[in-house]
């Protein structure tokens, strides 16, 4: 167990919606990141905050937004979903925000857009 | 952006023998990590390398990082078939941004 929590663990919906996915970071850790995994991208950069402020950007589309809260825990909200977006979706939380500390991945949410 | 080059993307083996999977970088690393992400699983950080020339090992696992700092390899000896899953290199973002670039990952296959 990583500590990193996700839900849901699986999303059906329909091309057009939004949906939010949720993660907790382990307990002490200030930063999380969001990855996108598909099929024929491998591990994808969406996003990452550290202590409730944006960090860095990725590869997220104008579609995705996320942000962190308060008591650490972020959202990823994905809008005008389309079939495209069909894929496993990662939390994953460190101690601190450089680069040169382990993270740790949550269960992810596998997203079906149908 | 800067990507870790891993090969090979699939690599079958028999039950018993060894197996080794190689990053590569344009640009010289600060440090490199591996994970493992078993089938159906998550990415699972297996271990970090700094400094040029490092050998690690755990157990039946040897993780190297180069001289010049921008290559690295997994090997393997005598897999077992808990061995099965994905690894990942992935190396500190850059440019500003933190976190990790992955690699591709090389998926590793065992017939037994």
């Amino acid at each position: 167990d990583s500590g990193v929590t996700q839900t849901p663990k699986h999303l059906i919906t329909a091309t057009g919606q939004r949906v939010t996915l949720r993660c907790s970071p382990r307990s002490g850790d200030l930063s999380v990141y969001w990855y996108q995994q598909s099929l024929d991208q491998g591990l994808q950069f969406l996003i990452q905050y550290y202590n409730g402020e944006e960090r860095a950007k990725g590869n997220i589309l104008e579609r995705f937004s996320a942000q962190q809260f308060p008591d650490l825990h972020s959202e990823l909200n994905l809008s005008s979903l389309e079939l495209g977006d069909s894929a496993l979706y990662f939390c994953a939380s460190s101690v601190a925000p450089v680069g040169d500390s382990p993270l740790h991945f949550g269960n992810g949410t596998r997203l079906t857009v149908t | 952006g800067q990507q870790v080059m891993q090969i090979p993307q699939y690599q079958h083996v028999q039950e018993g023998e060894d197996f080794t999977t190689y990053c590569n970088s344009s640009t010289t690393l600060s440090n490199i990590q591996w994970y493992k992400q078993r089938p159906g699983g998550h990415p699972v950080f297996l271990i970090q390398l700094v400094k040029s020339g490092e050998v690690k090992k755990q157990k039946r696992l040897t993780f190297q990082f180069g001289e010049a700092k921008k290559n690295s390899s997994l090997h393997i000896t005598a897999t077992q078939t808990t061995d099965v899953g994905t690894y990942f290199c992935a190396e500190p973002s850059g440019g500003g941004a933190d976190g990790l670039t992955f690699g591709k990952g090389t998926h590793l296959i065992i017939q037994p």
